[in-house]
């Protein structure tokens, strides 16, 4: 079965920085997708940004972009320029090929200092 | 517009009472998902369906029950509502093909005091 961890449960930074966060997932599979949603303090997750495993560029939206490394079995989410709107739980999730539901990790809660 | 939506948003009930989520979507999707998740915490799968008529049950085991009669609709029932169901509940939709993605609605948060 797939499993997917982020190993930082809590985050804090100051505003304008950058600032990455983890995600490790474990398969066997080689065709699968990724993603990294956000749900902010009491309101609607929403998906921040998504990578296919078959494709070797990382996924890019605006300040957020990822690093992800195949061979590792890591997808880390770097904010840039960082906004106090960006803080939220940010959640990883892993989907293999036709399978029917997401695989999500246990979330990182990200604060944004003023 | 595409959306989807979920009633009520905050719910207050004693125990012992039945209730219904709702949920709802206008995108034409053929999975939806119910999920349960405590204030701040990691998503628990309760609920999904491929399609009108096809249920089945998620990761974590749940009272709950769910029924699938139309593609936009997948309301989630509790027979009999009891204080350790107090908790947030999400509901999900996503297409059948890649990406994947799934949409999720604004959650109901449920209190059974």
């Amino acid at each position: 079965a797939q499993t997917v961890t982020q190993s930082q449960p809590e985050m804090s930074v100051q505003e304008a920085e950058t600032v990455t966060l983890s995600c490790t997932y474990d398969t066997s599979e080689n065709n699968y997708y990724l993603f990294w949603y956000k749900q902010p303090p009491s309101r609607q997750m929403i998906l921040v940004i998504r990578q296919e495993a078959y494709k070797q560029q990382n996924a890019t939206e605006n300040r957020f972009s990822v690093n992800f490394q195949k061979a590792a079995k890591s997808f880390s989410l770097k904010i840039s320029d960082s906004q106090l709107g960006d803080t939220a739980m940010y959640f990883c999730a892993f989907m293999r090929e036709g399978a029917q539901k997401l695989v999500f990790g246990q979330g990182t809660r990200l604060t944004i200092n003023p | 517009e595409a959306d989807i939506y979920q009633t009520p948003r905050y719910l207050v009930i004693g125990t012992g009472k039945k209730i219904t989520l709702e949920c709802s979507q206008t995108m034409g999707h053929d999975k939806m998902y119910w999920y349960q998740q405590d204030p701040g915490m990691e998503l628990h799968l309760i609920h999904y369906s491929y399609g009108v008529n096809s249920t089945e049950k998620g990761d974590l085991s749940s009272e709950s029950t769910v029924s699938r009669i139309r593609t936009e609709h997948f309301p989630l029932t509790l027979e009999s509502a009891r204080p350790s169901h107090t908790s947030q509940y999400l509901c999900a939709s996503s297409e059948s093909r890649p990406p994947y993605e799934q949409y999720f609605g604004p959650g109901t948060r449920l209190t059974v005091t």
